[in-house]
């Protein structure tokens, strides 16, 4: 069964400065990752994903994630963070031989500085 | 394109209760998941529809249920609720490929049961 972890629970970073956001996900085979905010009170939106092919990912409002087979890690980062990055990260795994079904990291919530 | 929208936004049940959330999924999307997210936590998978059929389940127990229509959408059904089934219910919409797709959540159901 896969898993996933992210091991901060809440990072408080000064606008404008940079960010990482760590995960770390336990699946035999070729996982497909993602990463989705959500703001408070609102669901889910996507920021990137990983399915194959280039490990450094591209997402929407600035956001990148590399895929590091061998720490099996999926860090998701932001060179220069803005007050309305503030909100909740997670991180999920999907495998191919469960359909859809995602398993989620328990989030990261992010702190925004003025 | 419209997106994948959940009803109601909140409600408050008691102990012993049943309770029916909908999802109507984003357009051209025949495959349906349910997730439960309890404060402070990351979602969980509840289950999944394709075609009106029960297509993967998370480790819930069978008072949760559910139904997908001719027309896509969905509903969760939960008897016998319990103070533990307080969460942020989340509907996921995707398309079927053989592997994980992309999955678009609605806003969520936010259920308090006293």
């Amino acid at each position: 069964a896969q898993s996933v972890t992210q091991p901060d629970i809440h990072i408080t970073v000064s606008e404008g400065a940079s960010l990482e956001l760590r995960c770390n996900y336990s699946y035999g085979a070729t996982p497909y990752l993602f990463w989705y905010v959500q703001s408070p009170g609102q669901g889910l939106q996507l920021l990137l994903k990983y399915f194959s092919g280039d490990t450094l990912v591209q997402g929407i409002k600035g956001f990148e994630a590399e895929f590091k087979r061998s720490q099996s890690s999926f860090n998701l980062r932001k060179p220069s963070v803005h007050w309305s990055d503030a909100a909740e990260y997670f991180c999920a795994v999907g495998a191919n031989n469960a359909g859809n079904m995602l398993t989620f990291g328990g989030g990261t919530r992010l702190m925004v500085k003025p | 394109e419209t997106g994948v929208t959940q009803s109601p936004t909140h409600l408050i049940k008691t102990r012993g209760q049943q309770v029916t959330l909908r999802c109507s999924s984003q357009s051209g999307h025949n495959t349906v998941s349910w997730y439960q997210q309890a404060l402070g936590q990351g979602p969980q998978f509840i289950f999944q529809y394709y075609r009106e059929e029960e297509n993967g389940r998370g480790n819930f127990p069978p008072r949760f249920s559910g139904l997908q229509f001719p027309n896509y959408s969905s509903e969760l059904n939960v008897n016998a609720l319990e103070l533990d089934d307080s969460a942020l219910y989340l509907c996921a919409s995707s398309l079927p490929s053989g592997g994980p797709e992309t999955q678009y959540f609605g806003p969520g159901t936010r259920l308090l049961v006293l």
